[in-house]
């Protein structure tokens, strides 16, 4: 049972364009949110996280947006960058400070 | 600063035979994590450690998988006897308490 989804496993945008990717989760008691992003060959590297206090942060072109009521979190990338082409994973922390991960979303930034 | 440091990058092996993945953490995280990553998946937490102490490792099939990090430091993951459906790629983090994860690169495992 994935507590945590991301339901595309990839998205193609233009550059300069907007970049959405979603996650969705089943547990309440998830207050942690992370967005890792991954090149090939490459480890994940944190990206942006939000607490569950909260329903917006934002870091540069990055921001995360947090719908508790709808067990819903978005990754808004704002222009969108070849750059920035990777897979993103979207992952929850319980209170035992475990991450859970989704299994990522492939995203191809073209020029 | 250093990264996450993981050995092999890529091992192939016959099924049934063993095999160890070594881990350095970032110096001063006394959280390591080995994480599992199918093709295609999220990563999957195998095993936690704080310092030497292992304080989840629920996921981890102890039937064949064992780890190891003696002096709270570096960590060894071992195999014995891999399967096919092991294969893999074994990730390796570490953190400061229960801070941001940083990933090393993996170590991808092949079982023919």
């Amino acid at each position: 049972d994935q507590q945590v989804k991301q339901n595309s496993p990839s998205l193609s945008v233009q550059e300069g364009r907007i970049s959405i990717l979603n996650c969705d989760y089943t547990n309440s008691m998830f207050d942690y949110f992370l967005w890792y992003k991954k090149y090939p060959a490459e480890g994940p590297t944190f990206l942006i996280s939000i607490s569950s206090i909260k329903d917006k942060n934002e870091d540069g072109r990055f921001t995360v947006f947090l719908n508790k009521s709808a067990k819903h979190l978005s990754l808004h990338i704002v222009p969108s960058q070849p750059g920035d082409s990777a897979v993103y994973f979207c992952a929850a922390q319980d209170s035992s400070y475990k991450l859970i991960f989704g299994s990522g979303t492939r995203l191809l930034v073209r020029p | 600063e250093a990264g996450v440091v993981q050995s092999p990058r890529y091992k192939i092996i016959e099924k049934k035979q063993p095999v160890a993945f070594w881990c350095n953490p970032i110096s001063g995280h006394n959280t390591l994590y080995w994480y599992l990553q199918n093709l295609g998946q999220g990563p999957e937490l195998l095993i936690r450690y704080e310092n030497e102490e292992a304080v989840d490792d629920s996921q981890l099939p102890k039937d064949r998988f064992s780890a190891e990090r003696l002096k709270g430091v570096d960590s060894t993951l071992k195999i014995q006897p891999a399967e096919l459906g092991d294969s893999a790629v074994y990730l390796c983090a570490s953190s400061l308490e229960y801070g941001e994860l940083f990933f090393g690169e993996g170590s991808r495992l092949t079982v023919l």
